[in-house]
């Protein structure tokens, strides 16, 4: 059983598309992190949430307490975007999804 | 240093053989994380120290898995008598605070390679 799941695995987009990855778990949290990981490289935090929105340039989270539930948003998306994007939560311990892998074309 | 270092970078070990990764967290940082990624997997979590102080060992796969930070800043993660199933990337990270929701800065990883 996997306390985080994300969708979809693997994303493939045009230059320029709107990119949405998802990201479910199944716990009482107090926070959940957007992490992104290049090929090879580390990994970066992109956002922390635990109510409502955020925004940071093109790149926006959403979060949803009640339906465990949450989005992150990529507008414009470039081919520097491509990496794997983590959702990870923290309730009681942490708990990591397996990424989603983002491809853009130019 | 301006982030986080892990050393070594990669590591190939023999079957049974000893290891020790190190993290250097950024200076001032109070919470170190350790953490296992498998290749295609996300990162699991192994231990967790404020300051010099293990609070969290849960995520530790075996008693053959050992953490310290002994002055509160360098971490070293030892695995003994390692196993192919110990092959992954090590991952440490550091964040300023005490709470598990603070912004979390990661190191590049150490690929451990287990023959």
């Amino acid at each position: 059983k996997n306390e985080v799941e994300q969708s979809p695995q693997n994303l493939t987009a045009q230059e320029g598309e709107f990119i949405t990855i998802n990201c479910s778990y199944s716990v009482g949290i107090s926070a959940l992190h957007w992490l992104q990981q290049h090929p090879g490289g580390g990994i970066v935090s992109l956002f922390m949430l635990s109510s409502g929105k955020k925004k940071h340039g093109r790149l926006i989270a959403t979060i949803n307490i009640q339906e465990k539930h949450s989005s992150l948003h990529i507008t414009a998306s470039h081919p520097r975007d491509s990496a794997v994007y983590i959702c990870a939560i923290f309730g009681n311990q942490f708990y990591f999804g397996t990424g989603t892998s983002l491809t853009v074309i130019p | 240093g301006a982030g986080v270092s892990q050393s070594p970078r990669y590591k190939v070990a023999k079957r049974g053989q000893d290891v020790a990764l190190r993290c250097d967290p950024i200076s001032g940082h109070v919470s170190l994380f350790w953490y296992q990624q498998a290749l295609g997997q996300g990162p699991e979590f192994l231990t967790y120290f404020q300051n010099e102080a293990q609070l969290d060992k849960s995520g530790l796969p075996s008693d053959r898995f050992f953490a310290e930070r002994p002055e509160g800043s360098v971490s070293t993660l030892k695995i003994q008598r390692t196993q192919q199933e110990d092959s992954a990337v090590y991952l440490c990270a550091s964040s300023i605070g005490t709470s598990w929701a603070d912004t979390q800065y990661f190191g590049p990883g150490t690929r451990l390679t287990v023959l």
